[in-house]
């Protein structure tokens, strides 16, 4: 398996720019989380998905952020309009529902968001 | 709500010694327990897991942790680090309320050669 796959790796764009960062899961994983990390708020969930179903948005920042997952293998993040706070590290992971749903989740490389 | 707390922020280590970094967690409910690992540039990797059973668990790359309930504590530990081990650590919760894992702030872990 390629495990969980991120584009792009790395996006410098202008203040005020749409931004699209894609993500496509493990096949057969049923939940799907997007992260960011920055230096001042560390790791933290953006959304999650279980069965392409958004569950939990409470940590998307504002209404600038929006996520889908139009189905089980693909999941987008978009930010419009992008300002510079929004650099960050975005990380998408995906899991199972073994274990309740507490499983393990495998991250992809993440994309590298530059906002000038 | 969920926190977890990890004491260490920047530990510097020789070749050969000792390793153990701390990690508390806040949520008095079931939990699962992780290690990840985040090598310079690269993504997060899971070292090691804790659900359910033995509270002592083997890693990866010789990496141990012990769950204590009472102290809701999940430490970290290797007995002889390497300089390959130098990355940052990260401790993370999952409970039953919420299937997203909640991470401690990491401990950036520098071995000297």
């Amino acid at each position: 398996d390629a495990g969980v796959i991120q584009s792009p790796r790395h996006e410098v764009t202008e203040m005020g720019q749409e931004v699209t960062l894609r993500c496509k899961p493990i096949s057969g994983h049923d939940y799907l989380f997007w992260y960011r990390q920055t230096m001042m708020r560390g790791l933290e969930l953006l959304i999650y998905f279980n069965n392409n179903v958004p569950i939990d948005d409470s940590g998307m920042p504002e209404d600038r952020f929006s996520a889908k997952m139009p189905n089980a293998s693909f999941s987008t993040l978009k930010i419009q309009p992008s300002e510079p706070r929004d650099s960050a590290v975005y990380f998408c992971a995906s899991s199972t529902s073994l274990h309740g749903g507490m499983n393990e989740q495998f991250f992809g490389p993440g994309t590298r968001l530059t906002v000038l | 709500a969920q926190s977890v707390s990890q004491h260490n922020h920047h530990v510097i280590l020789s070749e050969a010694a000792s390793l153990e970094l701390g990690c508390n967690y806040s949520y008095g409910g079931t939990v699962n327990l992780f290690w990840y690992v985040q090598y310079p540039g690269q993504h997060l990797q899971l070292l090691l897991k804790y659900f359910s059973g033995d509270p002592l668990v083997k890693g990866i790359k010789g990496f141990e942790a012990e769950f204590i309930k009472s102290k809701f504590s999940f430490n970290l530990r290797k007995p002889s680090v390497q300089w390959s081990d130098t990355a940052e650590y990260f401790c993370a919760v999952i409970n039953t309320g919420r299937r997203a894992l909640t991470f401690g702030s990491g401990t950036r872990l520098q071995v000297q050669p």
